[in-house]
């Protein structure tokens, strides 16, 4: 079974960081794209920021370029979003997703087909 | 950035009721569409995938059609199962981005 388990998550002060962990189970991890999508009440559903299998393309969303930064450990199947200099407009539920793109693929992205349950960040002083 | 327009944000049915939401796309997306289910304090499930596939496990009642800028999602028959928020996802462009979602409410 596609599992990803994401974790990482909390309260955090304006102004600091936040770094979110993916653990991926039950599919070859190394040879899909992976991304992070948060959900808010007020925003919905918005794409954050995602990298091929071999991290050599990455693209953030305009709200976070700069400040975030994706990275995966293949051979630990994880993936990683290093948050800094959070906003309160950052606060959301934030899932790990999978792509249905992989290594075999023309194009990078394909779309989402797995998500985890997601993890809470809260950005408040 | 693509623009999902997605209708109607709410609706009230019953089962066995047939549901029909749209998704408008801001520019030519070819096929390039997904459909997904979330329930309250649940993740988003794959329905439908590259606008009319049905994703392996979901049920037949689930359909997806069109291309370009216009796309249905059709539930044929409404099970109790089925009232959930839906949401369309555009992948021709990143940032992948999402219609604001439709509510099936109980009637």
């Amino acid at each position: 079974e596609v599992q990803l388990v994401e974790s990482g998550g909390g309260l955090v002060q304006p102004g600091r960081s936040l770094r979110l962990s993916c653990a991926a189970s039950g599919f070859t991890f190394d040879d899909y794209t992976m991304h992070w999508v948060r959900q808010t009440p007020g925003k919905g559903l918005e794409w954050v920021s995602g990298m091929t299998w071999a991290s050599d393309k990455i693209a953030y969303a305009d709200s976070v370029k700069g400040r975030f930064t994706l990275s995966r450990d293949n051979a630990k199947n994880s993936l990683f979003l290093q948050m800094n200099r959070l906003r309160a407009e950052d606060t959301a539920l934030y899932y790990c997703v999978k792509d249905r793109a992989s290594r075999y693929n023309s194009n990078w992205f394909f779309g989402v087909d797995v998500w985890g349950q997601g993890t809470t960040v809260i950005v408040s002083s | 950035d693509i623009q999902m327009t997605q209708s109607p944000p709410s609706l009230s049915a019953s089962v066995g009721d047939r549901v029909t939401i749209t998704c408008q796309a801001s520019q030519d997306i070819k096929y390039y569409l997904n459909w997904y289910q979330q329930k309250p304090g649940k993740a988003p499930k794959l329905l439908i995938y590259a606008a009319s596939n049905v994703e392996t496990g979901v049920p037949s009642r689930f359909r997806g059609s069109g291309s370009g800028t216009h796309f249905t999602f059709t539930i044929s028959s409404l099970q109790p199962e089925d009232f959930a928020t839906y949401y369309c996802e555009q992948y021709d462009n990143l940032p992948l981005t999402f219609g604001g979602g439709t509510k099936v409410e109980v009637k």
